[in-house]
């Protein structure tokens, strides 16, 4: 079984468009993350939640908002995307959050912006 | 600004030599951890190595951290095709919540 499954993995959509990445860890972790990787391959963290509650909230356009069902699930919404938003996104989680845990990561979604 | 920069860029070396790549850092860090990313994977923690340690090992990967120099390499040794991939560090700041991490290495192994 996949420890941390996103779907899609490939989303092509227009500018404007309303999009959702889905994000499930069966790990029993109580932190998930949403990174972004551009095309340098530049990895930034855009958010994270602990047992649900939002935790870090980086400099992100407020069209992306991440909504966390419960601890095993991490959705991330994107409003009206545009063409910077292509990208490759990643989710990920670690047992409680501290920095020295390692992280366990999806196999990432490509968002391509036409 | 990035806190981790690897180097090189990218590398490409025959297989079964040895491939050595570096990660600096501009601020103390409490941590340091390496990643490896396949084309169109996720990134997979490989080792972890605290400030206060110098050298750590695991199977055919050897970290090293020079905390005065702020800089850390990754070697791997007796090199195969399956660690084309690209390497990546992430620091734990001092002060800071998050991890951060560099634009990586891409390691080509040429059998």
């Amino acid at each position: 079984d996949t420890a941390v499954s996103q779907t899609p993995k490939y989303l092509v959509t227009q500018m404007g468009n309303d999009k959702s990445i889905k994000c499930e860890q069966n790990l029993g972790h109580d932190t998930m993350y949403w990174y972004k990787q551009d095309s340098k391959k530049f990895l930034k963290i855009m958010f994270s939640y602990n047992n649900k509650e939002l935790i870090i909230n980086e400099t992100v356009p407020n069209r992306f908002s991440p909504k966390s069902p419960d601890k095993a699930h991490l959705n991330l919404h994107i409003n009206s995307l545009e063409l910077g938003d292509s990208a490759v996104y990643f989710c990920a989680s670690s047992q409680e959050g501290f920095l020295n845990e390692k992280l366990f990561f999806g196999s990432g979604t490509q968002l391509s912006v036409l | 600004s990035q806190q981790g920069e690897e180097d090189p860029q990218a590398l490409s070396i025959q297989e079964g030599e040895n491939a050595t790549m570096n990660c600096s850092y501009k601020t103390s860090i409490n941590n340091l951890q390496w990643y490896r990313q396949n084309s169109g994977r996720g990134l997979v923690h490989l080792i972890l190595i605290r400030s206060n340690e110098r050298e750590k090992h695991s199977g055919r990967l050897r970290v090293t951290l020079d905390t005065s120099k702020k800089s850390s390499s990754l070697l791997i040794t007796a090199s195969r095709a399956a660690d084309t991939a690209s390497y990546f560090c992430a620091t734990d700041a001092v002060g800071n919540e998050k991890l951060t991490f560099g634009t990586g290495t891409r390691l080509t192994i040429i059998p």
